[in-house]
């Protein structure tokens, strides 16, 4: 099976931009979360998808934001950048239960670098 | 809230020499999963083991080994016979057992293993 797949792997942009990211899940997976990396504050949480609804929220502002299509593939974007939103943004699946859906391995994808000047 | 905490932020060890990374967890719940994740400088995250608070077994996969221990809340990882390819960023992480929490992770701050020859 194919792994988590993001693009672009790369990005540069500048201050006050916005920026789509695309994920894509392993195949049968359902729920897709979001996670940003940076230096200063580890990995954290941004949101969770599962059947084209936001599942859960970390403690992000609204900028950021996200989708969720049928087929499972997701989106996240980010409105207005600021120079801190430079960050490794990775995307994780996991198989996605409508009950007791808490817990479930998830399985990331290599990550979109994201280069605000 | 959940914390997890990788008190050692760096590690530097010979080749062939055992390893243990630390990890230590706070929740409230009952019911929770903790993991582990390999970060190689290519910045995927890669899945090594999940388990749940109930099992307390030790496990063990090859040069991998998992000591479990609830009274401690200590969920440590071992590697027997380092090698340069296990050079790497090693995460825990917590998720706790609530439909409020979806698969949401929270990692520690990781550490950063170097295996040199």
């Amino acid at each position: 099976k194919a792994g988590v797949t993001q693009t672009p792997r790369y990005l540069i942009k500048t201050r006050g931009q916005q920026v789509t990211l695309s994920c894509s899940p392993i195949s049968g997976h359902r729920s897709v979360s979001w996670y940003q990396q940076t230096p200063g504050q580890g990995l954290q949480f941004l949101f969770e998808y599962f059947s084209e609804t936001q599942r859960n929220k970390g403690n992000f502002p609204g900028r950021f934001s996200g989708r969720q299509f049928s087929n499972s593939r997701s989106e996240m974007n980010v409105s207005t950048l600021e120079l801190g939103d430079s960050a490794l943004y990775l995307c994780a699946s996991s198989l996605g239960r409508v009950r007791r859906f808490y817990g479930e391995t998830q399985y990331f994808g290599p990550g979109t670098r994201l280069l605000v000047l | 809230a959940q914390k997890v905490t990788q008190a050692q932020t760096e590690i530097s060890v010979v080749e062939k020499e055992d390893v243990t990374l630390d990890c230590v967890y706070e929740t409230r719940d009952t019911t929770y999963y903790l993991f582990w994740y390999k970060q190689p400088p290519s910045g995927e995250l890669v899945f090594l083991i999940r388990r749940n608070s109930f099992d307390e077994q030790n496990e063990i996969s090859g040069r991998y080994s998992w000591n479990f221990q609830k009274s401690t809340s200590s969920f440590n990882f071992t590697i027997t016979a380092s090698q340069v390819v296990d050079s790497a960023v090693y995460f825990c992480a917590l998720s706790e057992a609530r439909e409020t929490s979806g698969s949401r992770l929270t990692f520690g701050e990781g550490t950063q293993l170097t295996v040199n020859p």
